[in-house]
C-alpha cells in the first residue's frame, strides 16, 4: 500500500524560528491535507492543497504532486503552534479514505 | 456553518463494560462520517466510515461497532470493552471536497 513519511519526527524551535515539515508519500493521490493537532488533543484542518501553493497567516503549504512530496512551512512559530503536525493524502481510488503519515511534533520553546 | 460535535470528553470504564460515544454534525447534509482512534502518541487509525444512513464500513476487525441512525449522527460501540480499546476516538465528517473535520474528541481509559 501507500506509505506516507513525515519528517522530521520531532522538531524543538525558539520562538520567533522558522520551519520547514515534509511529507512524502509512494503513489498518485487525489489531494492532501496538512493538520495541526494541539497539546489537547484538538485536530484542526490547516490545508487541502492537492497540489500547487497556499498561504494562511504565518502558514503555508506546497504540494509538488509529480514529485509525490509536501512541504508545510511555519514563519516566526509563537508557543501555539506547539502541537505535532500530519499530513494525510486521499487515495486514487477511494474518495473517503485517508492514509496518514505519524506526524512531526514541534515544539515552541518561549 | 458547520459544527460536529461528540461526547462524551472523557470516560473511565471497566473491562467488560458496554460502550457509547455519540457524534453529531450541523449545518450540513449527507455528510461522510468516520470514527478514528489515536493510541498514546501519534498515528490516526481509521476504524469505521460511513457515506451514508445505515452504511457503515469497517476498517480494523474489532470488538467495536458503529451506527447511523440519522444523516448527521454517527455513534460508536462496543458490547464489553477490553484494556486495548482504551485511546482518544475522534470523530469527523466531510464534504464535498472530501476536507475533513474533526470533533474535540473523547478520551477513553478501560480499567
Amino acid at each position: 500500500g501507500i506509505q506516507v513519511e513525515q519528517s522530521p519526527p520531532d522538531l524543538i524551535l525558539q520562538e520567533g524560528a522558522n520551519s520547514t515539515l515534509r511529507c512524502n508519500f509512494s503513489d498518485s493521490v487525489n489531494n492532501l491535507q496538512w493538520f495541526h493537532q494541539n497539546p489537547w488533543g484538538q485536530l484542526i484542518n490547516l490545508f487541502y492543497i492537492p497540489s500547487g501553493t497556499k498561504q494562511n497567516g504565518r502558514l503555508s503549504a506546497t504540494t509538488v504532486a509529480t514529485e509525490r512530496y509536501s512541504l508545510l512551512y511555519i514563519s516566526s512559530s509563537q508557543t501555539t503552534d506547539s502541537g505535532v503536525y500530519f499530513c494525510a493524502v486521499e487515495l486514487m481510488d477511494s474518495n473517503y479514505q485517508l492514509i496518514w503519515g505519524a506526524g512531526t511534533k514541534l515544539i515552541i520553546k518561549p | 456553518s458547520q459544527t460536529i460535535h461528540q461526547w462524551p470528553a472523557t470516560l473511565v470504564q471497566p473491562v467488560g463494560s458496554p460502550l457509547s460515544l455519540e457524534c453529531t454534525v450541523e449545518g450540513t447534509s449527507n455528510p461522510n462520517l468516520y470514527w478514528y482512534r489515536q493510541a498514546a502518541g501519534r498515528g490516526l487509525q481509521l476504524l469505521f466510515y460511513s457515506v451514508g444512513i445505515g452504511q457503515i464500513s469497517s476498517e480494523v476487525p474489532q470488538n467495536l461497532s458503529a451506527s447511523r441512525p440519522q444523516d448527521r449522527q454517527f455513534i460508536l460501540s462496543s458490547k464489553k470493552l477490553l484494556l486495548s480499546d482504551s485511546g482518544f476516538y475522534l470523530c469527523a465528517w466531510s464534504g464535498v471536497e472530501n476536507t475533513i473535520y474533526f470533533g474535540e474528541g473523547s478520551w477513553l481509559t478501560v480499567v
